[in-house]
């Protein structure tokens, strides 16, 4: 059963750009979460999709975005690129509902220069 | 607001030692307290986890203590060893709260030899 798939594992972009990562979770998981992992932060929850509907959604700015397909795929965007933002995004999938069973892939390392 | 605290920032155990990981949380409608095992270059892996409804589990070396009253929660690691060695965060969800969880700001493991 093949895991949690984020593309692409490395990016490096410009301040001011935008950019888009992807995820494909496990076959037959409907919910899609969103995480950012600073050393200073830990795991920051940026939002949850659950059957292409956005569920739940962290505290962060509106330049964040998400959003999720029938087949479940998601994607999250940034746009106006800071500095700040260079992070591991991290995406997870669940077949349930209320955060049991996550699974978590490998992650997408966006640097910011 | 940190809703979940996390200690030690890092720790040094010899092989074949307890390692030992403390969680206070905050909000009393958490009830779901996972621990995850992060390797460098991979996404967090679920260990372990307990419901508020028991004070223990224990699923090999790996043992979660839980004190309701105190808000805490603990990991053990028995006869630690080299390959223990990671980066490991508490979380908390709820109920109803859909796919999200807050995490610890992690604890770096280090089991030498």
């Amino acid at each position: 059963k093949a895991g949690v798939t984020q593309t692409p594992r490395y990016l490096i972009k410009t301040r001011g750009q935008q950019v888009t990562l992807s995820c494909s979770p496990i076959s037959g998981h409907r919910s899609v979460s969103w995480y950012q992992q600073t050393p200073g932060q830990g795991l920051q929850f940026l939002f949850e999709y659950f059957s292409e509907t956005q569920r739940n959604k962290g505290n962060f700015p509106g330049r964040f975005s998400g959003r999720q397909f029938s087949n479940s795929r998601s994607e999250m965007n940034v746009s106006t690129l800071e500095l700040g933002d260079s992070a591991l995004y991290l995406c997870a999938s669940s077949s349930e509902q209320g955060a049991r069973g996550y699974t978590f892939g490998s992650g997408t390392r966006l640097t910011v220069v | 607001q940190q809703q979940v605290k996390q200690s030690p920032q890092s720790l040094i155990v010899q092989k074949g030692g307890i390692s030992i990981i403390n969680c206070a949380y905050e909000n009393t409608a958490f009830d779901y307290f996972p621990w995850y095992q992060q390797f460098p270059g991979k996404g967090p892996a679920l260990l372990i986890a307990i419901r508020p409804d028991v004070s223990e589990k224990k699923e090999g070396r790996f043992t979660i203590s839980f004190n309701k009253s105190a808000k805490q929660f603990s990991l053990h690691i028995m006869d630690s060893q080299p390959g223990d060695s990671a980066t490991y965060f508490c979380a908390a969800g709820k109920t109803g709260g859909g796919n999200k969880l807050t995490f610890g700001t992690g604890t770096q493991l280090k089991v030498e030899l």
